[in-house]
């Protein structure tokens, strides 16, 4: 089935760590996004990238970091920089034009321990 | 820079009711509007799609209205029931010739419907 996956699901990160969420997609999709969510409130962007090889900040790009090596991959790093890292995290992708949907992962929470 | 607002920010209805959740946004330039669900702890489903041309789309009990002069889109839900409780976001994409394109997103209306 086509769709988007995020892995890991949960993750528990230490003070001073990197880790990198993965977000994959086989709808052929060019664009894909990173937002972020903190409990009961709305979707902040992180990154977007609309081509192989290209990406752009976000509005809270700050502590992390995104390639696209891949048309279908968009693997996100939270970096040491990130300050409050501990979040819900959630990939999306779609072709830009008319009609086209936004499809989302189901998403992968991220605690600092 | 494109501003999207959702109003209410919370709803809290009895089962049966009709209701009407409210998105509205700054910028006209957009390719389409986009009706997701977001129940807690989960990622995002589509419910409704409508391309800037359109003025409404159905599905079943959901019905999406777009006013795009006006930068106003309605998401109706008729006969509610408590399984439709969730918070409702809407979002639109930027038409954009230069770089890629940005998905705007509300803030959101949390959805409760009581038995």
């Amino acid at each position: 089935d086509g769709g988007i996956t995020q892995s890991p699901k949960y993750l528990f990160r230490k003070e001073g760590q990197n880790v990198t969420l993965s977000c994959e997609q086989n709808l052929n999709h060019d664009a894909m996004y990173w937002y972020r969510q903190d409990p009961g409130q709305g979707l902040r962007l992180i990154y977007y990238s609309q081509i192989v090889n290209d990406f752009q900040k976000g509005d809270i790009a700050e502590g992390y970091s995104v390639s696209r090596e891949k048309k279908e991959s968009f693997p996100l790093t939270v970096t040491s920089a990130q300050k409050n890292p501990t979040a819900f995290y959630l990939c999306a992708s779609t072709n830009i034009g008319y009609g086209n949907t936004i499809y989302f992962g189901e998403g992968s929470w991220l605690t600092v321990v | 820079k494109q501003e999207v607002t959702q109003i209410p920010a919370a709803l809290s209805v009895p089962e049966g009711e009709n209701l009407v959740l409210n998105c509205s946004f700054t910028d006209s330039a957009i390719y389409n509007l986009q009706w997701f669900r977001q129940d807690p702890g989960k990622g995002l489903t589509s419910l409704l799609l409508i391309q800037s041309s359109q003025r409404e789309q159905t599905s079943g009990r959901l019905n999406a209205s777009l006013d795009k002069s006006s930068g106003r889109s309605t998401l109706y839900i008729a006969a509610s029931q408590p399984g439709d409780s969730a918070t409702y976001l809407c979002a639109v994409v930027m038409i954009n010739t230069g770089t890629a394109s940005k998905l705007t997103f509300g803030t959101g209306t949390r959805l409760q419907v009581t038995l």
